[in-house]
């Protein structure tokens, strides 16, 4: 079976840095992405980790453990445009994706 | 804009009606997937198609029928729908056996059953 787990909903304020975690449990694993969800809108692709370690882009860094089964997202220099749902998404093999329930991230000015 | 088009983009039908929902992408990918995704919840997992074949169907009822003509094209024909079928219904292509290449979704199409 499958279980990813990540917080409902965090809050933080412009221009600090925010992490969301995820862990996971999944009947195989080839890498986890991270999506983020605007209301209303779909999925856009934020970073893809496949080996254990920090992958930084720009503002995103995410970061994997595949032995612990855990990943964070982490945002810096938060912007008010950065409020939305941010999914964690482990590959269970070639062609599956699962999402996890993702979480709401809302930005105070 | 996206890369992956989704029509219509809203559909009102009802119970007892048949109708189509349309995808396409020109990138070149060979896996195309359907999704459901209801208000306030993660997309969850329809079908797969990987290089034209049904590769998964993750126990979706028989009222909901994809079909892939060819590798750009992805249909979900539906029939004799619920009210609790009501959602969005995001399409999504990926280049396939690559595994760090990420998912492209359409913008969905929003459809209430009445």
């Amino acid at each position: 079976g499958q279980n990813i787990d990540q917080p409902t909903e965090m809050t933080a304020t412009e221009g600090a840095i925010v992490q969301i975690n995820c862990t996971y449990q999944t009947s195989g694993f080839n890498g986890l992405f991270w999506y983020q969800q605007h209301a209303g809108e779909a999925p856009t692709f934020l970073s893809y980790n496949v080996l254990d370690g920090l992958e930084e882009k720009g503002r995103f860094s995410s970061f994997l453990s595949r032995s612990k089964g855990y990943s964070y997202l982490l945002l810096k220099e938060l912007q008010m445009k950065d409020s939305a749902s941010y999914l964690c998404a482990p590959r269970e093999r070639d062609d599956k994706i699962i999402f996890g329930k993702g979480t709401r991230l809302h930005i105070l000015p | 804009d996206t890369e992956v088009t989704q029509t219509p983009k809203h559909l009102v039908m009802g119970m007892t009606n048949k109708k189509s929902l349309k995808c396409e992408q020109h990138m070149g990918h060979r896996a195309m997937y359907w999704y459901k995704q209801k208000a306030k919840k993660p997309p969850e997992l329809m079908f797969v198609y990987s290089y034209e074949k049904l590769s998964i169907n993750e126990s979706v009822p028989s009222r909901f029928s994809p079909e892939c003509p060819n590798s750009s094209l992805l249909n979900l024909h539906l029939h004799a729908l619920q009210p609790e079928d009501s959602a969005l219904y995001l399409c999504a292509s990926s280049q396939g056996r690559s595994a760090n290449q990420p998912q492209h979704f359409g913008d969905g199409t929003r459809l209430s059953i009445l």
